[in-house]
């Protein structure tokens, strides 16, 4: 069962611009998290933001969520080249007994 | 280090001969999980562990058996595998299902 669409399938960017990553989901969430995954690598988690939060920064990333729209977005400012990697939302829906439903996730491509 | 730690990382086997995918947390965490990637798919959860001796399907469990003895570990084993089997698998350990999850290096395996 998908819970979370991340949009878009893919994002190809120059070293230094911004990159916006979107993700839906279907039901009520307690939180939200986001994943990185380096070519055939384990994911890495990044960051997680709970259902009554509607930003979180880390560093050069930045996580809104809309409960009401029912989405969130990963924003990676002065991107580098080192960020090329597939990025993955995860939910847990309220109910599920916690566990995280990831997306298909996003291959962003940094170019130097 | 906190660390997963799966093996093989790589496996090619033939249909039907048993073969067993360990994985094992250092991190006293409750909740593991095992997850398939497949491309076009996303991950997909096979099974979940939330506590010693307490195991459960997750999306995809067909063809798939866990235990979970021990805390620390938590073997994936494939009775008579088959080429539709051939995926990428990760293991994932955080102290509760919803919270951040820490991946294992992933164990390509190969069904021929």
């Amino acid at each position: 069962s998908q819970q979370g669409e991340e949009d878009p399938q893919a994002l190809s960017i120059q070293e230094g611009e911004n990159a916006t990553m979107n993700c839906s989901y279907k039901t009520s969430i307690n939180n939200l998290q986001w994943y990185r995954q380096n070519s055939g690598r384990g994911l890495v988690h990044l960051i997680l933001i709970r259902s009554n939060e509607r930003e979180k920064h880390s560093g050069r990333l930045r996580v809104t969520l809309d409960t009401s729209k029912k989405s969130s977005s990963l924003l990676i400012t002065a991107s580098r080249a080192a960020d090329t990697a597939s990025y993955f939302c995860a939910t847990d829906g309220v109910g599920s007994q916690g566990n995280l439903i990831f997306g298909k996730g996003t291959k962003l491509s940094v170019k130097p | 280090e906190a660390q997963v730690t799966q093996n093989p990382r790589y496996l090619i086997t033939v249909t039907g001969k048993k073969l067993t995918v360990t994985c094992s947390q250092n991190m006293n965490h409750e909740y593991m999980s095992w997850y398939r990637q497949d491309p076009g798919l996303g991950l997909r959860q096979i099974y979940y562990s939330m506590n010693v001796e307490v195991t459960d399907k997750g999306d995809v469990p067909e063809g798939y058996k866990v235990s979970r003895k021990e805390k620390r570990n938590f073997p994936l084993i494939l009775e008579s595998p088959s080429p539709n089997q051939t995926s990428l698998y990760f293991c994932a350990s955080s102290q509760f299902g919803n919270t951040e999850a820490f991946f294992g290096q992933g164990t390509r395996l190969t069904v021929v």
